[in-house]
């Protein structure tokens, strides 16, 4: 999985509670993106990074918000997670050798997968 | 905005037969398309993509994919499918972010290879 790991793999929470996933790459690679996964929509991007302290909103950032303080880590924090967010979260990179990025390949991490009861 | 279409949620095909899994897509300016793939329980697995050149793309484990810039369809085939194939196959298209690349996903296509 290029380097890229996620924790936790599985978590169960509540309506209403704070949740924090984490996404850690080992080679610094500049580009660093988290999507969600659902049946009937494929996968959608939440938000993204270009940098570290760098980040931007994807198609479906409401109720997300993200940090990238190292190179190497890109938190997702759902503030009040909702039943909606149950999914199967992503976290992506690529390395941004060329231009502006447009050409280049995306590398995936294993998911977590977030229930909210 | 840029959008991809798979039309097809399944797709059933027997060992040995040539296997074709559909995608289109709609985008301004040039198109950089990407075929992926997942396994259950597993992250997507990086296929090939079309950036530029010949129209016809290889790729991992014996895929290539077919560009058609007037029918602006990417369509995913391999000449002789393996049970092992069987997966949901995803087709992206590219486009410009802040930096980096946005991906906008299809659907999914699930392959089955049977026996």
């Amino acid at each position: 999985d290029a380097g890229i790991t996620q924790s936790p793999r599985h978590k169960v929470t509540e309506t209403g509670t704070p949740v924090t996933l984490r996404c850690h790459q080992t080679e610094n690679h500049r580009y660093m993106y988290w999507y969600r996964q659902d049946p009937g929509h494929g996968l959608r991007l939440i938000h993204y990074s270009y940098g570290v302290k760098d980040t931007d909103k994807g198609e479906v950032s409401d109720g997300y918000s993200v940090s990238r303080s190292k190179t190497e880590d890109f938190l997702l924090t759902l503030e009040s997670a909702t039943s909606s967010q149950t999914s199967v979260y992503f976290c992506a990179i690529s390395k941004g050798l060329a231009g502006s990025g447009i050409q280049e390949t995306q590398y995936f991490g294993p998911g977590t997968r977030l229930l909210v009861l | 905005a840029q959008s991809v279409a798979q039309p097809e949620d399944q797709v059933n095909v027997a060992e040995g037969n040539p296997l074709t899994v559909k995608c289109t897509y709609s985008v301004s300016g040039n198109p950089y398309l990407f075929w992926y793939v997942q396994y259950p329980n597993r992250g997507l697995q990086f296929l090939l993509k079309y950036i530029t050149g010949d129209n016809l793309v290889k790729g991992s484990y014996g895929f290539e994919a077919e560009f058609n810039k007037s029918q602006t369809s990417f369509h995913l085939k391999k000449p002789s499918a393996l049970v092992s194939d069987s997966a949901l196959y995803f087709c992206a298209v590219s486009g410009v972010t802040g930096g980096g690349n946005k991906l906008t996903f299809g659907t999914g296509t699930q392959l089955k290879v049977e026996l």
